[in-house]
């Protein structure tokens, strides 16, 4: 069964750190891959997406992903995070090139972020 | 705001009933998703509706069960509530056009179940 990995659980920065949370999926076919954000007491919200083309997706808040397909990954990067990017973050996936909305989402990381 | 909206926000059951949750598509999207989110986890996929029809039911039991009316509003029923249904339940609605699409989540609906 296709499963999506998040290594890091919980971490915690200071203001104008630079992040990195990884993400790895396990399935050899076609991906669809997404990182959404869950700020306290608030729905779901999509960071950014990658479906083709550029494996380097640019979101919003600033944040950006790389997809990289021999090593499974989609990891996601800020240069310079702020305090109000304390939040709830999961990556998911959708199999088959076509997107019918049914994610496999990863375990979460939570990020807390120091003023 | 994503359009998705679910009711009510807060649920308490006793374990052994049933329990009934709604979700109002964002306009115009026909496909209405639900997950369950436990404590500490990420969302699972219980099920989809497209277009009033079951579309893909991850691995849940039959007690776990839904529909989609006419406008594309679903609910998820929960017979014979265990402790461990306890959960954030989320909808996500979404409208797929041949291509890839985005799905939007409500604020989701808190259950527990004592």
């Amino acid at each position: 069964a296709q499963s999506v990995s998040q290594h890091n659980h919980h971490v915690i920065l200071s203001e104008a750190a630079s992040l990195e949370l990884g993400c790895n999926y396990s399935y050899g076919g076609t991906v669809n891959l997404f990182w959404y954000v869950q700020y306290p007491g608030q729905h779901l919200q999509l960071l950014l997406k990658y479906f083709s083309g550029d494996p380097l997706v640019k979101g919003i808040k600033g944040f950006e992903a790389e997809f990289i397909k021999s090593k499974f990954s989609f990891n996601l990067r800020k240069p310079s995070v702020q305090w109000s990017d304390t939040a709830e973050y999961f990556c998911a996936v959708t199999v088959g090139s076509s997107n019918t909305g049914k994610l496999i989402f990863g375990q979460g990381t939570t990020l807390q972020v120091k003023p | 705001e994503t359009g998705v909206t679910q009711s009510p926000t807060h649920l308490i059951k006793t374990r052994g009933q049933q329990v009934t949750l709604r979700c109002s598509s964002q306009s115009g999207h026909n496909t209405v998703s639900w997950y369950q989110q436990a404590l500490g986890q990420g969302p699972q996929f219980i099920f989809q509706y497209y277009r009033e029809e079951e579309n893909g039911r991850g691995n849940f039991p039959p007690r776990f069960s839904g529909l989609q009316f006419p406008n594309y509003s679903s609910e998820l029923n929960v017979n014979a509530l265990e402790l461990d249904d306890s959960a954030l339940y989320l909808c996500a609605s979404s409208l797929p056009t041949g291509g890839v699409t985005e799905a939007f989540f409500g604020q989701g609906t808190r259950l527990t179940v004592v």
